[in-house]
């Protein structure tokens, strides 16, 4: 069966820290596809990033940085010099086709400190 | 371009009553997504849409939830009689396709639901 597990439930860093958010799958599936969205205080959801399980090379947009490990099943999602705008909750979530439902994990709720 | 339109973004009902969403995807996406989202917890899909056909509702509540999407363009879900754990923010979502470089899916801003 397929899961998500974001074992952080909050976490609070000062602006300018880097900080890491976890997120470990699981799926009997070998092509699956893994995402991360964003969520403010507003309430839409943000795609973040997509990657296909072929696709092991890690990603790096600005101050995101994602690093996936096919291995340990994970796919933890890094902010390098967090600002306070960078406040929100953020998911994890796993499909196993194109256009199939997306699985979310419970997110994360990240504050950011000024 | 206009993203994803859901309205109401808030209502309060009591329970039993009936209340409906409505969700107005992108223009041009074909496929559309109905989520619920408890407190606390990730969203969950309740019914996806392929033009007018819903392909997957095996998570719909189908004795008190029902769905239409009888155009292929705009969406209603309902529920009837709404209790007390249908309070949740309902998420729809669409996307161009279903194929490898057009399945992302946009959010619309959700309707928050309260059940008193």
């Amino acid at each position: 069966a397929q899961k998500v597990t974001q074992a952080q439930t909050e976490i609070s860093v000062v602006e300018k820290e880097d900080v890491t958010l976890d997120c470990v799958y699981e799926t009997r599936d070998t092509t699956y596809y893994l995402f991360w969205y964003k969520q403010p205080p507003s309430g839409e959801l943000v795609f973040l990033i997509r990657r296909n399980s072929f696709d092991e090379q890690n990603e790096i947009s600005g101050r995101y940085s994602w690093n996936f490990q096919k291995s340990t099943s994970s796919f933890n999602f890094t902010i390098t010099a967090s600002q306070v705008v960078d406040s929100a909750v953020y998911f994890c979530a796993l499909s196993e086709g194109w256009g199939d439902k997306i699985i979310f994990g419970k997110g994360t709720r990240l504050h950011i400190l000024p | 371009e206009a993203g994803v339109v859901q309205s109401p973004r808030y209502k309060i009902i009591e329970k039993k009553q009936p209340v409906a969403f409505w969700c107005n995807p992108i223009s041009g996406h074909n496929t559309l997504y109905w989520y619920r989202q408890n407190l606390g917890q990730g969203p969950e899909l309740l019914i996806r849409y392929e033009n007018e056909e819903a392909v997957d509702d095996s998570q719909l509540p189908k004795d008190r939830f029902s769905a239409e999407r009888l155009k292929g363009v705009d969406s209603t879900l309902k529920i009837q009689p709404a209790e007390l754990g249908d309070s949740a923010v309902y998420l729809c979502a669409s996307s161009l396709g279903t194929g490898e470089r057009d399945n992302e899916q946009f959010f619309g801003p959700g309707t928050r639901l309260t059940v008193l």
